[in-house]
């Protein structure tokens, strides 16, 4: 079963704050883990990618993948209002060529200033 | 910054009618994929190609569907008769050939409405 569940918000946040996103995963053969950020009328522009588990930082961004738990998290600190746009957990099977990407629904963020 | 690009931007076609999709993906990319967007749902994979052929295809994507790379530079989607139910927004994506074909570039969409 290829599913990625995602809360799909909305979720309003003050500038500055820091914003948790999280999605949970079915199937465990998932191996890469991507994080894309998606304004109105535009496509998905990829954030973080991770293969298995643990955490990547990028800038104020943090990725997290608990394999153990098919847990997948995106941390936003000191939110910006330029971070407001739909965010979307996606997944990947490792097929050894060009991987499918299964997302979630997408989380709305509002960074209110 | 290399770009995928997608035209037209919207288009609106008649039911049963077929369309042509147009994708330009990023120059040095060797993996392709479309994948489409209905409002408020979910991205779903349609399909992904390397080296002229089909990768592999979703449920989605049935005989109505067909995807070609017709030169060096464009990848096209023809969707042969249109449904109600094929509006959506699609969007062509384009990967690198260097083992990271996870992540891909997206374009900014076509806009499919069928009327």
């Amino acid at each position: 079963q290829k599913e990625v569940e995602q809360d799909p918000g909305p979720l309003s946040v003050p500038e500055g704050a820091i914003v948790s996103l999280n999605c949970t995963y079915s199937n465990s053969a998932f191996q890469y883990f991507m994080w894309y950020r998606q304004y109105s009328r535009k496509g998905p522009e990829l954030l973080m990618y991770t293969y298995s588990s643990g955490n990547k930082e990028d800038g104020r961004f943090t990725a997290q993948v608990d394999k153990s738990s098919k847990y997948i998290s995106l941390f936003i600190r000191d939110s910006q209002p330029s971070d407001s746009a739909t965010y979307l957990c996606a997944t990947a099977i490792s097929s050894g060529s060009a991987r499918q990407l299964t997302f979630g629904s997408g989380t709305q963020l509002t960074v209110l200033p | 910054e290399p770009e995928v690009t997608q035209t037209p931007s919207h288009q609106v076609t008649q039911m049963g009618q077929e369309v042509i999709l147009r994708c330009v993906p990023i120059s040095n990319h060797l993996y392709f994929y479309w994948y489409r967007q209905i409002l408020g749902q979910k991205v779903e994979f349609l399909v992904s190609f390397y080296n002229n052929e089909i990768s592999e295809k979703s449920e989605i994507f049935d005989d109505q569907f067909s995807v070609e790379r017709p030169d060096g530079s464009n990848f096209t989607l023809k969707i042969r008769s249109t449904k109600l139910e094929d509006s959506a927004m699609y969007f062509c994506a384009s990967s690198d050939p260097t083992g990271t074909g996870t992540s891909g570039t997206f374009g900014s969409g076509t806009r499919l409405t069928v009327v």
